[in-house]
């Protein structure tokens, strides 16, 4: 029972390009949502995230949208560079801000950019 | 700021062995995670320290993993004895506030 899904395991995108993963969640009762970015032999990075409350959330070249009625969440980056190429896992919280919680992730999305 | 630091980096065990991981993480940040991540998944919980005290260890198998956090500070990750679908990367995370967690290099576990 995934709570949280990544459907494309790659893709592939020319430099320059905008790239847009995306990511749907079952769960209800999550309210905060990241994107963690994901070399090799490293641990994951944190990317941008978004509350529950908000639909939009840009920090440079990225931006990630919230759908809570479809369950919905996609990162766009625009324009995609060599040095984006990483695999890029959603995750989601069920508690924001005051305490801690564990995060859940999806299985990640391998980003190849393209020259 | 010193990042979350992580030891070994690697390691090679046979079955029923066992081996240990340990974690020191970002200062002052009063919880620890440990997370599994086995080739192709995404990071999987296993256990959640809120200084001390456990928080979530709901998913760790707890007939052959075990963790613990003296002091607040570092924690350790054993398994005993260690089966072949163990084989995985462990990653540790800290958080000060908030589900922002900050994570190591991870230890890559190989088991034979």
């Amino acid at each position: 029972d995934q709570q949280v899904k990544q459907n494309s395991p790659s893709l592939s995108v020319q430099e320059g390009r905008i790239s847009i993963l995306n990511c749907d969640y079952t769960n209800s009762m999550f309210d905060y949502f990241l994107w963690y970015k994901k070399y090799p032999a490293e641990g994951p990075t944190f990317l941008i995230s978004i509350s529950s409350i908000k639909d939009k959330n840009e920090d440079g070249r990225f931006t990630v949208f919230l759908n809570k009625s479809a369950k919905h969440l996609s990162l766009h980056i625009v324009p995609s560079q060599p040095g984006d190429s990483a695999v890029y896992f959603c995750a989601a919280s069920a508690k924001s801000g005051g305490g801690a919680d564990g995060l859940t992730f999806g299985k990640g999305t391998h980003l190849i950019i393209q020259p | 700021e010193a990042g979350v630091a992580q030891s070994p980096r690697y390691k090679i065990i046979e079955k029923r062995q066992s081996v240990a991981f340990w974690c020191n993480p970002i200062s002052g940040h009063a919880t620890l995670y440990w997370y599994q991540q086995i080739l192709g998944q995404g990071p999987k919980l296993l256990i959640q320290f809120q200084n001390n005290g456990v928080v979530d260890d709901s998913q760790l198998p707890k007939d052959r993993f075990s963790a613990e956090r003296l002091k607040g500070v570092d924690s350790t990750l054993k398994i005993q004895p260690a089966k072949l679908e163990d084989s995985a990367v462990y990653l540790c995370a800290s958080s000060s506030t908030g589900p922002f967690e900050y994570f190591g290099p991870g230890t890559r576990l190989t088991v034979t």
